[in-house]
C-alpha cells in the first residue's frame, strides 16, 4: 500500500532552518510528483511547493520562494523540504502528499511534522 | 487569506444532508478540477472528492461533489458523527501555477 512516512518533530529558533523527510513506498517513486502543504494553529492548508522526483523540476508558492527548498534521492525514495529563516509564523504541521498532477489533485498523505519555531 | 472561499462553519444532525461550498476564479476552479479533503487535526487529510464529482475507492457514497463555472460544492447525505472534521477545497490555479485551497469549513454534527 501506498505509504508516505516522514520525518519527526522538530523545535527551532527564529532565523534557523529546518528540514523535514518524507519517505515512499508502495509505488513507483519516479511516477509522481511530491507536493508540500502546511497547516499553521487555527490556519487552514497552504501548499508549498511540487517537486518531480522524476528529474528534480520544482514549483514552489510565491510566498515561499526564497526561503524553501525541494530535493529528492531516488535512491531512498525519499523527498525533503529545507525551510529557512523562519519565524514564529512558520510554526505548523508540514505535510508531504503524493501529486497526481492538475486533474486527479493530491490522494496519499503524510501522517505530518510538527515544527515549532519558538525562541 | 485564502484564494478559495469556503464558509468557516456547518452544522447538522445526524441523517441530515448539508452542503459546503467553494467559490474561486476562472484561472482556478473556472479552468481546472476541484478536490475535496477531509481533515481531523494530528492526522493526515483524506481525500474525498478529485475531479469535481469523483470518489476514491473506500469513499462512501454519502460523499458527492459537483462543479458549476466557477464555484463548486460538497455534499454530506445521512450525516453521522464520524464526519465531524474540517474540509478543505483545492483547484489547480493556472495563474500561481500551483495549488491553492479554501480556508476550510468546520462541520460539527449537533
Amino acid at each position: 500500500q501506498v505509504q508516505l512516512v516522514q520525518s519527526g518533530a522538530e523545535v527551532r529558533k527564529p532565523g534557523a532552518s529546518v528540514k523535514v523527510s518524507c519517505k515512499a513506498s508502495g509505488y513507483t517513486f519516479t511516477s509522481y510528483g511530491i507536493s508540500w502543504v502546511r497547516r499553521a494553529p487555527g490556519q487552514g492548508l497552504e501548499w508549498l511547493g511540487w517537486i518531480s522526483p522524476l528529474n528534480g523540476n520544482t514549483k514552489y508558492a510565491q510566498n515561499f520562494r526564497g526561503r524553501v527548498s525541494l530535493t529528492r534521492d531516488t535512491s531512498t525514495s525519499t523527498a525533503s523540504m529545507d525551510l529557512r529563516s523562519l519565524s514564529i509564523d512558520d510554526t505548523a504541521v508540514y505535510y508531504c502528499a503524493r501529486d497526481l498532477g492538475p486533474i486527479k489533485g493530491i490522494d496519499y498523505w503524510g501522517q505530518g511534522a510538527l515544527v515549532t519555531v519558538s525562541s | 487569506q485564502s484564494v478559495l472561499t469556503q464558509p468557516p462553519s456547518a452544522s447538522g444532525t445526524p441523517g441530515q444532508r448539508v452542503t459546503i461550498s467553494c467559490s474561486g476564479s476562472y484561472s482556478d476552479i473556472g479552468t481546472n478540477t476541484v478536490n475535496w479533503y477531509q481533515h481531523l487535526p494530528g492526522t493526515a487529510p483524506r481525500l474525498l472528492i478529485y475531479s469535481n464529482k469523483q470518489r476514491p475507492s473506500g469513499v462512501p457514497d454519502r460523499f458527492s461533489g459537483s462543479k458549476s463555472g466557477t464555484s463548486a460544492s460538497l455534499a454530506i447525505s445521512g450525516l453521522q458523527s464520524e464526519d465531524e472534521a474540517d474540509y478543505y477545497c483545492t483547484s489547480y490555479s493556472d495563474s500561481v501555477h500551483g495549488w491553492v485551497f479554501g480556508g476550510g469549513t468546520k462541520l460539527t454534527v449537533l
